[in-house]
């Protein structure tokens, strides 16, 4: 079957830097997706990598290996608007999105 | 942003009642898609559909049907409503298939 894990919540300090892991079991691999979602509110995204290796965009970053089937979102300078979830999502060989159930991550001040 | 309007954004329905949901998007996306988010469980895949009139079943399809009669317009069909889906229903398109989606606010539907 298909599956993707990642931590159910973290908690982290305002300004700090965290790492939010994800692993996966897809069939096949078309990239790897990081959404973002406020309580109640739809998820927005974040990045996007297809190519091992790490993919930056301001303070947050994005890291893929397909050989371990893993990721990491690494979130510096850490703000408290940075609570949230954050969702994990392969895109398998149907071109369908696989999602994670998220990570909530709780910042405090 | 991409424009997506979900309507309603909350809806409290009976148990055995039809229910429909509806997604309506202005960018033109060829790709539609209406899944359920749940707590514990990642965003699951209701249906699909890849332009007019072409959709298909998701993961959790039983109980819900879909219509795509103009590129702009998703209809989710809740049949007949249960208490098991009660949930928030999301839409999201699509521009490409490798391209990331965009989401609806969210429905929260409730079935009493």
């Amino acid at each position: 079957g298909q599956n993707i894990d990642q931590p159910t919540e973290m908690t982290a300090t305002e300004g700090a830097i965290v790492q939010i892991n994800c692993t996966y079991q897809t069939s096949g691999f078309n990239g790897l997706f990081w959404y973002q979602q406020h309580a109640g509110e739809a998820p927005t995204f974040l990045s996007y990598n297809v190519l091992d290796g790490l993919e930056e965009k301001g303070r947050f970053s994005s890291f893929l290996s397909r050989s371990k089937g893993y990721s990491y979102l690494l979130l510096k300078e850490l703000q408290m608007k940075d609570s949230a979830s954050y969702l994990c999502a392969v895109m398998d060989s149907n071109y369908q999105l696989i999602w994670g159930a998220g990570t909530k991550l709780i910042i405090k001040p | 942003d991409a424009g997506i309007t979900q309507s309603p954004r909350h809806k409290v329905t009976e148990t055995g009642t039809p229910v429909t949901l509806r997604c309506h998007q202005t960018e033109n996306h060829r790709y539609m898609y209406w899944y359920r988010q749940d707590p514990g469980h990642g965003l699951r895949l209701i249906h699909y559909s890849y332009g007019v009139k072409d959709t298909d079943k998701g993961e959790v399809s039983d109980g819900y049907s879909v219509s795509r009669s103009k590129t702009e317009d998703f209809l989710l069909t809740l049949e007949s409503a249960t208490s098991s889906q009660t949930s928030v229903y999301f839409c999201a398109t699509q521009d490409r298939e490798n391209t990331e989606a965009f989401f609806g606010q969210g429905t929260r539907l409730t079935v009493v």
